[in-house]
């Protein structure tokens, strides 16, 4: 069955440095998403891509967040000057048509 | 911002208990569906409910959209050990794709 990659599973950065998350959607999926999920918390929406823009985004994805996709599979989140309370799993998904969304199986962040 | 609440946040029962979670938002939602996430995972799509007073079934799970359509449930009976996990419901509102509200979860535990 398809499924949504990510990479890195687990990365840790000091507090100022750059991450970029990687993701590889479903490949005949048109919809690209960011969520986040602090530990022991809810899922919350960061952002939503499609047609090679963003479609909406919430007050979470300020202006040190950015998402790309730099080539016909890669979907990519970049948080430019991480925070200690970025801290959380970050989960990419992928919709055909923008109802049923796939979620990858997340890259925890750890921002120390 | 559109919130959605769910309740129970924890819910421990004996295997062969039934177990219900259910969803609120004070507004009219577009649809709603149900992720199932097991401890350490991923949020996992069971379902989307879309019409007013929709129930649909899968084996032992039950799902029901309010007649409102501002509410929803999950009711499994008979609870197994494979159901433990935490059972999210995420709404999403008129016009938007894919930016699903999240509630709270329901941390499900079955003892054996």
């Amino acid at each position: 069955e398809p499924e949504v990659t990510q990479t890195p599973s687990h990365q840790v950065t000091q507090m100022g440095q750059e991450v970029i998350l990687r993701c590889v959607p479903i490949s005949n999926h048109l919809y690209f998403y960011w969520y986040r999920q602090i530990l022991g918390q809810k899922v919350e929406f960061l952002v939503s891509f499609y047609n090679n823009e963003i479609s909406e985004k919430s007050e979470i994805f300020d202006d040190q967040f950015s998402v790309e996709r730099p080539d016909g599979s890669n979907f990519t989140l970049k948080i430019r000057s991480t925070k200690l309370e970025d801290s959380a799993m970050y989960f990419c998904a992928s919709s055909e048509a923008g109802n049923t969304i796939y979620f990858g199986e997340g890259s925890w962040l750890t921002v120390v | 911002g559109q919130q959605v609440m769910q309740i129970p946040q924890y819910q421990h029962v004996q295997e062969g208990e039934d177990f219900t979670t259910y969803c609120n938002s004070s507004t009219t939602l577009s649809n709603i569906q149900w992720y199932k996430q097991r401890p350490g995972g991923h949020p996992v799509f069971l379902i989307q409910l879309v019409k007013s007073g929709e129930v649909k079934k899968q084996k032992r799970l039950t799902f029901q959209f309010g007649e409102a359509k501002k509410n929803s449930s999950l009711h499994i009976t008979a609870t197994q050990t494979t159901d433990v996990g935490t059972y999210f419901c995420a709404a999403s509102y008129g016009g938007s794709q894919g930016n699903l509200i999240f509630g709270k979860g329901t941390k499900l535990s079955v003892k054996p």
